[in-house]
């Protein structure tokens, strides 16, 4: 069965330093998503992106955050300069067009000391 | 922005009960409403789906209703077992945004 894959699974990175979260959506999907959930939090939306560009973010996705995505297959979240307080697990998603159900992938746990 | 409660963090309940969550939200009635199950260190995994204009939707043991009044949405899984421990999340969604609630914990105790 098809699923969302992310790499690193964990990531340790010290303050300030610039990380490359990778994700590969499955296939044939054309909406992809990027959540945050800090240990013991809810799941935050980050941003969502469609059509080679960002169609909706929250609050959260400041300028110090940026997707892309650089060829056909890979979904990127950088954080430029990471802070203590991005410290948190990030899920990538994606979803078909005409279907509402998005598959989240298993995350990678960013730790920023 | 929305703000999405989810009753009680945790709730213990006997196997073969029905378990019955709650996502109570503030502002504007979503398009649709999801819930999701959380394993620990896992991605949430979609269960179902229920549009603003729907008032029940049933897959195998599972039941969401949609009150758009109340703004409130109850999940409930029928006939619980042991597997069914997880936590459980409801999702607002408006556009192409999801608005996720903190989640109530599950445990059946066999």
């Amino acid at each position: 069965e098809p699923e969302v894959t992310q790499t690193p699974s964990h990531q340790v990175t010290q303050m300030g330093q610039e990380v490359i979260l990778r994700c590969v959506p499955i296939s044939n999907h054309l909406y992809f998503y990027w959540y945050r959930q800090i240990l013991g939090q809810k799941v935050e939306f980050l941003v969502s992106f469609y059509n080679n560009e960002i169609s909706e973010k929250s609050e959260i996705f400041d300028d110090q955050f940026s997707v892309e995505r650089p060829d056909g297959s890979n979904f990127t979240l950088k954080i430029r300069s990471t802070k203590l307080e991005d410290s948190a697990m990030y899920f990538c998603a994606s979803r078909q067009t005409g279907s509402n159900e998005q598959f989240f992938g298993p995350g990678t746990r960013l730790t920023v000391l | 922005s929305q703000k999405i409660e989810q009753n009680s963090e945790a709730l213990n309940i006997q196997e073969g009960k029905t378990a019955t969550l709650t996502c109570n939200y503030t502002n504007y009635s979503p398009a649709y409403l999801q819930w999701y199950r959380q394993d620990p260190g896992r991605g949430p995994v979609f269960l179902l789906l229920i549009r603003e204009n729907e008032k029940e939707k049933r897959k195998e043991r599972l039941k969401v209703t949609f009150d758009t009044t109340l703004k409130q949405s109850l999940f409930h899984i029928t006939a619980s077992q042991p597997a069914d421990s997880a936590t459980y999340l409801c999702a607002l969604v408006t556009g192409n945004q999801f608005y996720f609630g903190t989640g109530t914990s599950l445990t059946v105790i066999p």
